[in-house]
């Protein structure tokens, strides 16, 4: 059975710091891993995508990483601000149907 | 240009009775994905429509049905509600269906319709 496991659940930090979230996948075959922002009430927006090939993305302050070897990826949050406050949600997409795994998301509380 | 957009935003509903969610695509795409994220976990696929055809289904029960119009705006319907049933339900609109092209056919969600079953 495809999952998604992210960790941790749920994180609090001080504005200005970094943090880093993970997600472990056991999708096969794989096709390529999405992470997402999703604040409360609102629809998932993108912040990067990496296929097999890639092992680093970053998007602004975000930086994603991927070991496909381990099926591990991290996305690394830069220099919080309190907009960052949010669910993160990994995704893997299975080659083939591409049908989406998503995680249950780690919660992200940024404060002043 | 407008985003995907979902209506109704919120709906109550009793038990047994018979929902049905709209989305309307961003211009020019063609496909479009149903979630249904419960309150607390990572959204569940439920559907994928490409070009008015089905090309994906999640393992949800037959009580959920969707369609893709012409103008490829969609429906989700959900019969013989339960109180399970009660989530935040998202569309998702892409250019191409999901296995169609590469993997950066990328997906862009609408805010979602809150569904309450009473």
């Amino acid at each position: 059975k495809n999952q998604v496991e992210q960790s941790p659940q749920s994180l609090i930090i001080l504005e200005g710091k970094n943090c880093t979230l993970q997600c472990n996948y056991t999708v096969s075959p794989f096709s390529n891993l999405r992470w997402y922002k999703q604040d409360t009430g609102r629809g998932p927006v993108s912040l990067t995508i990496m296929t097999f090939s890639e092992n680093t993305k970053s998007n602004g302050r975000y930086t994603a990483t991927l070991d496909a070897d381990t099926k591990q990826s991290s996305l690394h949050i830069t220099a919080s601000q309190l907009s960052d406050s949010a669910s993160y949600i990994c995704v893997v997409s299975a080659g083939g149907s591409y049908i989406p795994t998503f995680g249950r998301g780690t919660s992200l509380i940024v404060h002043p | 240009d407008a985003g995907v957009t979902q209506s109704p935003t919120h709906l109550i509903k009793t038990r047994g009775q018979h929902v049905t969610l709209r989305c309307s695509p961003i211009s020019g795409h063609k496909s479009v994905s149903w979630y249904q994220q419960v309150l607390g976990q990572g959204p569940q696929f439920i559907f994928q429509y490409y070009e008015k055809e089905e090309r994906g289904r999640g393992n949800f029960p037959d009580r959920f049905s969707a369609r893709q119009f012409p103008n490829y705006s969609s429906e989700l319907n959900v019969n013989a509600l339960l109180l399970g049933d009660s989530a935040l339900y998202l569309c998702a609109s892409s250019f191409s269906g999901l296995a169609e092209t590469s993997s950066y056919n990328e997906q862009f969600f609408g805010p979602g319709t809150r569904l309450t079953v009473l």
